[in-house]
């Protein structure tokens, strides 16, 4: 099993849709969660932090099963500026090393 | 709002050439870290520095990487005989003391290309 793995993607999606990201991980000792989002030969930026409890930050919702080792990113009524790569990323245990999914690339069409 | 800075932006070397990458990190950031992006794979990490000192490092990171913090704002990888695969986007990151990894800020990326 990957250590982190992203569906393939890519989604193409209109303007105004819901989408849907999902991640597992290997490692059942990562701490930390995070979805990063990064543009075309750009550095990642951090999305947001994932937690057990779920949480939302306007258009986007994560969602974290430990259980499952499974993490999502729903985003809804997508814009054009969401287009971009979306990464799935995790600690590895109880330490600061960050371990990637390849990516699953969204393109928001008009 | 605070920055990482890195330089060159790109960098093209000749394979077998010593190259340095330099980053300078977020001012009373504590750790740092080196990741590399090989175009249209994963990001990787190489290795984490902290008190002077590696933390961690990768298989990737094997002797012909070094990394320094030379004085008190700069943080440095130097690949000592670049091959062809080590053309990659180098991204620097730094972290502060207490911020858990969600506080690393990553900076723009270093493009090498080994010819």
């Amino acid at each position: 099993r990957k250590e982190v793995e992203q569906d393939p993607g890519p989604f193409n999606v209109p303007e105004g849709a819901t989408v849907a990201f999902n991640c597992t991980y290997s490692n059942s000792a990562s701490q930390s969660f995070f979805w990063y989002r990064q543009d075309c030969r750009k550095e990642p930026k951090l999305l947001m932090s994932v937690y057990s409890s779920g949480n939302e930050d306007g258009r986007f919702t994560a969602q974290l099963n430990r259980a499952s080792q499974y993490i999502s990113l729903l985003i809804r009524d997508s814009k054009l500026s969401d287009s971009a790569t979306y990464l799935c990323v995790v600690n590895a245990g109880n330490n600061r090393k960050l371990i990637w999914g390849l990516g699953t690339s969204l393109a928001v069409n008009p | 709002e605070p920055e990482v800075t890195q330089t060159p932006s790109h960098q093209v070397t000749q394979m077998g050439q010593e190259v340095i990458l330099r980053c300078v990190p977020i001012s009373n950031h504590l750790y740092f870290y080196w990741y590399r992006q090989i175009l249209g794979q994963k990001v990787e990490f190489l290795v984490s520095f902290y008190n002077n000192e590696i933390s961690e490092k990768s298989e990737i990171f094997d002797d012909q990487f070094s990394v320094e913090r030379p004085d008190g704002s700069n943080f440095t990888l130097k690949i000592r005989s670049t091959k062809l695969e080590d053309s990659a986007m180098y991204f620097c990151a730094s972290s502060g003391q207490g911020e858990g990894v969600s506080g690393y800020t990553f900076g723009s990326g270093t493009r090498l290309t080994v010819v």
